[in-house]
């Protein structure tokens, strides 16, 4: 019963691939956050999404995508993989706009480019 | 720019106390979290601050001092399992999480 849960855990792929990252909460909550955590263990926010809409979009590369079907879904697609997007990626989310309350996190995804 | 500053790593003794330093400059104030992130896991919360003073909550307490942009997590009977990452993160004036690098705390028997 997993409150915020995303898929793969981990991820290995060659330089140039196209991967994606699944998430899902099933908490109810407005708005749902991809951030990547490098090996220096900062936690960089990339997108926040609140209910559908995208709301926060940082400085990242258009090879990355992020993809709200639904409030309780946001999936981060990744073109053409360099070596320097491998990275813990974590999966957020909380109630209402903007990080105000609680961030509930995901497991995280462990992306590793060869 | 903004930035969070906190000690990269410390060493404490089992059932000691140990306190981590969390200095922050921001372009506005709308709260201090603390997360807690255990080795290969996700971060979980473990307090937030928006008034100045200390909030404690079992064997945690958290200060804060807007005036001093500082805060500090205190952690009392230190045990083995409290050996994490410990990350320091404030909501600017946008309500943007800004995080720090986290303090890793190793605690010896």
């Amino acid at each position: 019963d997993t409150a915020v849960s995303q898929t793969p855990k981990y991820l290995v792929t060659q330089m140039g691939n196209d991967k994606s990252i699944k998430c899902e909460q099933n908490l109810g909550h407005d708005t749902m956050y991809w951030y990547k955590q490098d090996s220096k263990k900062f936690l960089k926010i990339m997108f926040s999404y609140n209910n559908k809409e995208l709301i926060i979009n940082e400085t990242v590369p258009n090879r990355f995508s992020p993809k709200s079907p639904d409030k309780a879904h946001l999936n981060l697609h990744i073109n053409s993989l360099e070596l320097g997007d491998s990275a813990v990626y974590f999966c957020a989310s909380s109630q209402g706009a903007g990080a105000v309350g609680e961030l509930f996190f995901g497991e995280g995804s462990r992306l590793t480019v060869l | 720019g903004q930035n969070i500053d906190q000690p990269t790593e410390m060493t404490a003794t089992e059932g000691a106390i140990v306190q981590i330093n969390c200095t922050y400059q921001t372009s506005g104030f709308n709260g201090l979290f603390w997360y807690q992130q255990h080795a290969g896991e996700a971060p979980t919360f473990l307090s937030y601050n928006v008034l100045d003073g200390l909030e404690e909550k079992g064997r945690f307490s958290s200060f804060l001092s807007r005036s001093k942009g500082y805060s500090y997590l205190l952690l009392k009977e230190l045990q083995m399992k409290d050996s994490a990452s410990y990350l320091c993160a404030v909501l600017d004036s946008n309500y943007q999480l800004i995080w720090g690098a986290g303090t890793k705390l190793i605690i010896k028997p």
